[in-house]
């Protein structure tokens, strides 16, 4: 089953325009990434932010965490076409350091 | 760094048939994953391995499916008899350590007719 429920499934925007997706799970978490994945690739590593975290910053990325609410979420500001992709979080539970469970993901598209 | 590198990257085989997926994972990468990735299930884990050794195989599916990694260098996840429903984009991805990110692979799409 999933860990990760990803919200909104899909998400269109024109380009200069903010992206905000979230992200629940269920149980506690060591630490929670965001990847992204373009059509036919694998997908690519984002942002990590681990439990004792509430914010981290990566160029236009802004990932937040809140633990008691168990949900995260990702904003790109100043979206731009070639930010056209689907967006997942995964989760590494406590208790379990290797195994990263990924959830249902958000496809944005970005229109010029 | 040539990345994580899988192959084939397409396959195309008749129902009953054995297939068998490659990955090289990253040079000094000590975990490598298998997922299945299916628009109606998501991005499944079906094995992961720490030091070749598999930690965790509960994500795969039943007896048809098999995973070896006989070196830091390779692994394969192998379907006999393959199904129709094993069609999917099947991921292999490594990593340093347990709060590293995963690397991964452009992916094998497999299609079982």
């Amino acid at each position: 089953s999933q860990q990760g429920e990803e919200d909104p499934q899909a998400l269109s925007i024109q380009e200069g325009e903010n992206a905000t997706m979230n992200c629940s799970y269920k149980t506690s978490i060591n630490n929670l990434q965001w990847y992204r994945q373009n059509s036919g690739r694998g997908l690519v590593h984002l942002i990590l932010i681990r439990s004792n975290e509430r914010e981290k910053h990566s160029g236009r990325l802004r990932v937040t965490l809140d633990t008691s609410k168990k949900s995260s979420s990702l904003l790109i500001t100043a979206s731009r076409a070639a930010d056209t992709a689907s967006y997942f979080c995964a989760t590494v539970l406590t208790g379990t350091a290797s195994k990263l469970t990924f959830g249902t993901g958000t496809r944005l598209q970005v229109t010029l | 760094d040539a990345g994580v590198i899988q192959s084939p990257r397409h396959e195309v085989t008749e129902m009953g048939q054995e297939v068998t997926l490659r990955c090289k994972p990253i040079s000094g990468h000590n975990s490598l994953f298998w997922y299945r990735q299916t628009m109606m299930r998501g991005l499944e884990l079906l094995i992961y391995f720490n030091n070749n050794v598999p930690i965790d195989d509960s994500g795969m599916p039943e007896d048809r499916f098999s995973a070896k990694m006989p070196n830091a260098s390779f692994s394969t996840l192998k379907i006999q008899p393959s199904e129709p429903r094993d069609s999917a984009v099947y991921f292999c991805a490594s990593r340093t350590g347990n709060n590293s990110p995963l690397h991964f692979g452009n992916g094998t799409r497999l299609t079982v007719t």
